[in-house]
């Protein structure tokens, strides 16, 4: 059983603040590292694949981070909004068996 | 069309009841998945169809069967299901297989309720 953690497991701020968020995965045996925003009564939606070490991934304000060596990834949020308050779910894949984890859940007040 | 359409979207059923899920997309994508979400929890995979061949089955008991009758559509028929079997159940499908940098697609969602 693959063990994915992502830290916090909720996040209030404050619309304008910047924020960012933790993946961690097992750093032995890497294949990818997916992250997913997922909307309260919408579908989860991709955001990144991140595939090599020392990968950044930009969208937006939504920026990635990957470090297969010792095994995180970070999520920033550079000038959160309100429409950014979702689930953000990362998932550690491996042919097409992609282990979730808890998610963070961020709510950017206005 | 960018959709994976799931129907229905909520669905209330006794523990005697025969129903399916049903899972349609249109893009063309060569892999679909069965994934289940309890409250507060992340999906879990169940099954995966490639090439609309059964790949993957996550060791789910005999009172959920898959189907996938063709590459555009997954059913996922229950039988005999249990009240912990109450969860939300996603679709989705990637685009050229079970290949590890694949993206998922979802689609909303069918909220399970076993009485």
């Amino acid at each position: 059983i693959l063990n994915v953690e992502q830290s916090p497991q909720s996040l209030h701020v404050q619309e304008g603040d910047s924020t960012n968020f933790t993946c961690s995965f097992p750093s032995s045996n890497f294949y990818a590292l997916h992250w997913y925003r997922w909307e309260t009564a919408k579908s989860p939606e991709a955001l990144f694949v991140m595939t090599l070490n020392g990968d950044e991934k930009k969208k937006g304000r939504i920026s990635a981070t990957l470090n297969t060596k010792e095994g995180y990834s970070y999520l920033y949020i550079k000038g959160s909004q309100p429409e950014d308050s979702a689930t953000y779910l990362c998932a550690f894949g491996n042919a097409g068996k992609s282990t979730f984890g808890d998610g963070t859940t961020l709510t950017v007040k206005p | 069309d960018t959709e994976v359409t799931q129907t229905p979207k909520h669905l209330v059923m006794g523990m005697t009841n025969k129903k399916s899920l049903k899972c349609e997309q249109h893009m063309g994508h060569r892999a679909m998945y069965w994934y289940k979400q309890k409250a507060k929890k992340p999906p879990e995979l169940m099954f995966v169809y490639s090439y609309e061949k059964l790949s993957i089955n996550e060791s789910v008991p005999s009172r959920f069967s898959p189907e996938c009758p063709n590459s555009s559509l997954l059913n996922l028929h229950l039988h005999a299901l249990q009240p912990e079997d109450s969860a939300l159940y996603l679709c989705a499908s990637s685009q050229g297989g079970v290949g590890r940098f694949e993206k998922l697609f979802f689609g909303s969602g069918t909220q399970l309720s076993v009485l």
